[in-house]
């Protein structure tokens, strides 16, 4: 069975401060590794990596992906109020679209 | 991305009865996908819909439970049948990424409340 363990399961920080969040996945075939923010109901789409060592960048988030140990990280610098969410990492494996989710991590940036 | 739209976006039910969600694409698209998020948990995969073929579902979702149609490219329906306190969750449909990658979009969710 496909696993996708993220952590910390939660975190609250100060305006400023830099996080990690980490995703570490046991899966057969694997095909892609994602990233995701959820603030109300819909997760947003961040980041997808299929190769390692490539860091993929998008303002203050940056993620990359390490295919020998089997993690990604999501790094946010700089961190706002408006960065509170639960952040969701997913792996694509199998034969078909499937994407397995992790439980996420909560994050709560206060002023 | 694709513009996906649901319906209802929230809904309280009593226990025994069904609810349809209806989730609705601006564009034609392959698979379309059932998820469930129960409080406080993360995203489970109950089923994909394909037009024109059977839902495929996960481990511990069943078509009775969960019947699924597929008309068209561009719309599906999710009903929750005999719905009971445990079905309460936000239920999310998702469409994949032109069907080359993994990413898939989301619909807004509908949270749905049985007492």
């Amino acid at each position: 069975e496909d696993k996708v363990v993220q952590s910390p399961l939660s975190l609250v920080v100060h305006e400023g401060d830099t996080v990690t969040l980490n995703c570490s996945y046991e899966v057969t075939n694997f095909r892609s590794l994602l990233w995701y923010k959820q603030e109300k109901k819909a997760p947003t789409f961040l980041f997808m990596l299929t190769s390692s060592g490539i860091e993929k960048k998008s303002g203050r988030l940056s993620s990359i992906l390490d295919k020998k140990e089997l993690f990604s990280i999501l790094n946010i610098t700089a961190t706002q109020t408006g960065d509170s969410a639960i952040y969701l990492c997913a792996v694509g494996a199998g034969g078909y679209q499937k994407v397995t989710f992790g439980t996420g991590t909560k994050l709560q940036v206060i002023p | 991305s694709a513009v996906i739209s649901q319906k209802p976006s929230r809904d309280i039910c009593q226990r025994g009865t069904s609810l349809t969600i209806q989730c609705q694409v601006d564009s034609q698209v392959t698979m379309m996908f059932w998820y469930r998020q129960q409080p406080g948990q993360s995203l489970t995969l109950i089923a994909t819909a394909n037009q024109g073929s059977e839902a495929t579902y996960e481990s511990g979702f069943v078509i009775d439970k969960f019947p699924i149609s597929r008309p068209n490219l561009t719309f599906s329906t999710l009903t929750v049948s005999n719905m009971s306190p445990e079905d309460s969750s936000i239920y999310l449909c998702s469409v994949e990424d032109g069907g080359t990658t993994d990413t898939q979009y989301f619909g807004p969710g509908t949270r749905l409340t049985v007492l």
